[in-house]
C-alpha cells in the first residue's frame, strides 16, 4: 500500500496570502494524484487531478505541481471560502490512498 | 443533475451485519465505476471498495476483505455495500462515490450515511 504523507498538519495563513501544501508518496505515483477540499460538516470536493486538471468549478488560484513522489498544492491568494481541510489522494495503484489532510486556518 | 443518495446506515452491534445502498440519478449509471469511501468521526478519508461499471470487477481495501461485499444493480441504478463481521473501527460515514472515467478520483460524492458499530 502506498502511504501518502501531507505537511504541515495545520497551516495558519491570512486572507490574501499564498498557501503551499505538500504531499509525499512512499513510492512513485507518476502524475496520478488528486486534491480534495473538505469544509466542516460538508462532503469532500474534488479540486484538481492528474498533471494539472481542474475539476469543474475550481478557481484558477488553485494550482498543482510535482510528479513521482513529491507534490504541492498552491493557493495563490487565500479567500475566506478556502479555509478548509485539504486531502491528497493517489490513484496509481489500488488501494487508492489519501493523505491525512492539511487544515488551512486563519 | 447528478445525484447520489445513500441509505441504510445505523447502529449495529460488533459482529453484526448491515447493508448500505446508494441510489444514483442524472447519469448513465452502468457506464461508470462506483465505490465507497469512508470517514471515521474526526478522521481522514479511506477508499473502501470499488466496482466496475458492469459489476464484473471488484476491489477492496485489505481491512475489509472477506467481510464486505460491493455490488450493483444497473437496472435499478443502485450501488450496495454489504458489511458483515462489523468492528468498532468500521464506524464511519460511508460515502457513495462516482469514479472518473479515466482517473481513480471521486467526481461526485453522496451525502454519506453513518454506520456506528457499538454495543
Amino acid at each position: 500500500e502506498i502511504v501518502m504523507t501531507q505537511s504541515p498538519a495545520t497551516l495558519s495563513v491570512s486572507p490574501g496570502e499564498r498557501a503551499t501544501l505538500s504531499c509525499r508518496a512512499s513510492q512513485s505515483v507518476s502524475s496520478n494524484l488528486a486534491w480534495y477540499q473538505q469544509k466542516p460538516g460538508q462532503v469532500p470536493r474534488l479540486l484538481l487531478y492528474g498533471a494539472s486538471t481542474r475539476a469543474t468549478g475550481t478557481p484558477a488560484r488553485f494550482s498543482v505541481s510535482g510528479s513521482g513522489t513529491d507534490f504541492t498544492l498552491t493557493i495563490s491568494s487565500l479567500q475566506s471560502e478556502d479555509f478548509a481541510v485539504y486531502y491528497c489522494q493517489q490513484c496509481n495503484s489500488w488501494p487508492w490512498t489519501f493523505g491525512q489532510g492539511t487544515k488551512v486556518e486563519i | 443533475e447528478v445525484q447520489l443518495l445513500e441509505s441504510g446506515g445505523g447502529l449495529v452491534q460488533p459482529g453484526g451485519s448491515l447493508r448500505v445502498s446508494c441510489a444514483a440519478s442524472g447519469f448513465t449509471f452502468s457506464s461508470y465505476a462506483m465505490g465507497w469511501v469512508r470517514q471515521a468521526p474526526g478522521k481522514g478519508l479511506e477508499w473502501v471498495s470499488i466496482i466496475s461499471g458492469s459489476g464484473a470487477g471488484t476491489y477492496y481495501t485489505d481491512s475489509v476483505k472477506g467481510r464486505f461485499t460491493i455490488s450493483r444493480d444497473n437496472s435499478k441504478n443502485t450501488l450496495y455495500l454489504q458489511m458483515s463481521s462489523l468492528r468498532a473501527e468500521d464506524t464511519a460515514v460511508y460515502y457513495c462515490a462516482k469514479r472518473d472515467l479515466i482517473f481513480g478520483v471521486v467526481i461526485v460524492w453522496g451525502q454519506g450515511t453513518l454506520v456506528t458499530v457499538s454495543s
